[in-house]
């Protein structure tokens, strides 16, 4: 089983520069995520989807945005790259559990972005 | 949003000390959960608690969710070069369908 994938693994970008990070799954997962995580640090929530067509803001959506046309792929966007947005990028799925709990969270290995 | 307070933030113990982590929430919590992330790593889901003053065991790893269900703690035994990692544990928020981090714990061990 793939799991979680995760595409680009390494990226530099100039600030300005515009680029999607691509994430599928093929577990049948409804539940989505996009994290970051900056070095040293705890993971933060972008974005997140609970099923196609349902997206929803995290803990630090500013810059970024997603969709979710298909159950397996949840890409995000950045638009006008900061050096702000250089972080280690990670997407994640999950089952829906009873009453709609998150269960465990299934991680992709990470893009990591350089924004220079 | 749900927050979760996690100390220490770093710990280095020789090999063969024990090693502790601690999660601590102001509301009581549906259930946690604990993921440990290797260096250069991705978090790798280790365990779900959901009962009120359960103790769940995974060889020397021991969890336990406090009686309130506001805490919980990650205790290794016996510390090996291979539990060198972070540790989060994440609580569910917003609409529970969210995974909130705890700020983590890095452990580093020395042989």
């Amino acid at each position: 089983n793939a799991g979680v994938t995760q595409t680009p693994k390494f990226r530099i970008l100039k600030i300005g520069q515009s680029m999607t990070l691509q994430c599928t799954q093929d577990m049948n997962h409804n539940y989505m995520y996009w994290y970051r995580q900056d070095p040293g640090m705890g993971l933060k929530l972008i974005y997140y989807s609970v099923g196609a067509g349902i997206t929803d803001k995290g803990e630090v959506p500013n810059g970024y945005n997603v969709s979710r046309s298909t159950t397996e792929d949840f890409p995000l966007r950045l638009e006008l790259a900061a050096p702000s947005q250089t972080s280690v990028y990670f997407c994640a799925s999950s089952s829906r559990g009873r009453f709609e709990v998150v269960e465990k969270l299934f991680f992709g290995s990470g893009t990591q972005l350089s924004v220079l | 949003g749900q927050q979760v307070m996690q100390i220490p933030q770093y710990q280095h113990v020789q090999e063969g000390e024990d090693f502790t982590t601690y999660c601590n929430s102001s509301t009581t919590l549906s259930n946690i959960q604990w993921y440990k992330q290797r260096p250069g790593g991705h978090p790798v889901f280790l365990i779900q608690l959901v009962k009120s003053g359960e103790v769940k065991k995974q060889k020397r790893l021991t969890f336990q969710f406090g009686e309130a269900k506001k805490n919980s703690s990650l205790h290794i035994t016996a510390t090996q070069t291979t539990d060198v990692g972070t540790y989060f544990c994440a609580v569910p928020s917003g609409s529970a369908r969210q995974l909130t981090f705890g700020s983590g714990t890095q452990l580093t061990v020395l042989p």
